[in-house]
């Protein structure tokens, strides 16, 4: 089955400064890659996903990238704010409705 | 996510007593999941269903069962509960396979 491993585990930045947090997956057939946001004591909320056929997606302060040949995916924050402070999880899917999570990271941003 | 409601929020359980969580949204989305997650931990899928009458086992799905009579409804059945499963348990929702939202959670102590 698919394996999605997730580095670091944990991170640390001063607010401002950006953020990368990267992924890897075992199956190539793997084709829908979405990452999640969990405050404490609350549920995962999807915050972008990108599909195969696309290389690289923002969403104002967020970005993934998506490297299909070494099968690994990327979330980048910039201009980080206190805000960011959370669990982020990566995923990865093969079409289907079987997503398998990566281990999280745990990002704390430092004002 | 307003449109998919978890109970209940929290419960203590005995061993060997049976438990069912429940999951309810009104999104009309085809496909349902339950994940457990245990502290330190990623998301795991116990179960899924695609559609109602159909159902199917993810990453770990011993010790529990499910069910899906109807779209709104995906309830996660305990038979006999055991410590081992004191976990915070997610149940989420997806139109067309992706992308995943998820409910409240339901966070359960087995003692």
């Amino acid at each position: 089955g698919e394996n999605v491993e997730q580095h670091p585990s944990t991170l640390s930045v001063q607010e401002g400064d950006s953020a990368v947090i990267k992924c890897t997956y075992s199956d190539s057939a793997s084709n829908y890659f979405p990452w999640y946001k969990q405050e404490l004591g609350k549920r995962p909320q999807l915050i972008i996903d990108i599909r195969s056929n696309v290389g690289e997606k923002k969403d104002q302060r967020i970005a993934v990238t998506l490297n299909k040949t070494a099968k690994h995916f990327s979330l980048h924050i910039t201009e980080t704010q206190p805000e960011d402070s959370a669990v982020y999880f990566c995923a990865a899917s093969k079409g289907g409705n079987m997503l398998t999570f990566g281990g999280g990271t745990r990002l704390m941003v430092k004002p | 996510i307003a449109g998919i409601t978890q109970a209940p929020t929290s419960q203590i359980l005995a061993a060997g007593r049976r438990m069912t969580l429940r999951c309810t949204q009104d999104m009309r989305h085809n496909a349902m999941y339950w994940y457990r997650q245990d502290l330190g931990l990623g998301l795991r899928l116990i179960h899924y269903s695609n559609t109602a009458g159909t159902t199917g086992k993810g990453e770990v799905p011993d010790g529990y069962s499910v069910s899906r009579a109807n779209t709104d409804d995906f309830p996660l059945t305990l038979a006999s509960a055991v410590p081992s499963q004191t976990s915070v348990y997610f149940c989420a929702s997806s139109d067309a396979g992706l992308p995943q939202y998820f409910g409240p959670g339901t966070r359960l102590t087995v003692l």
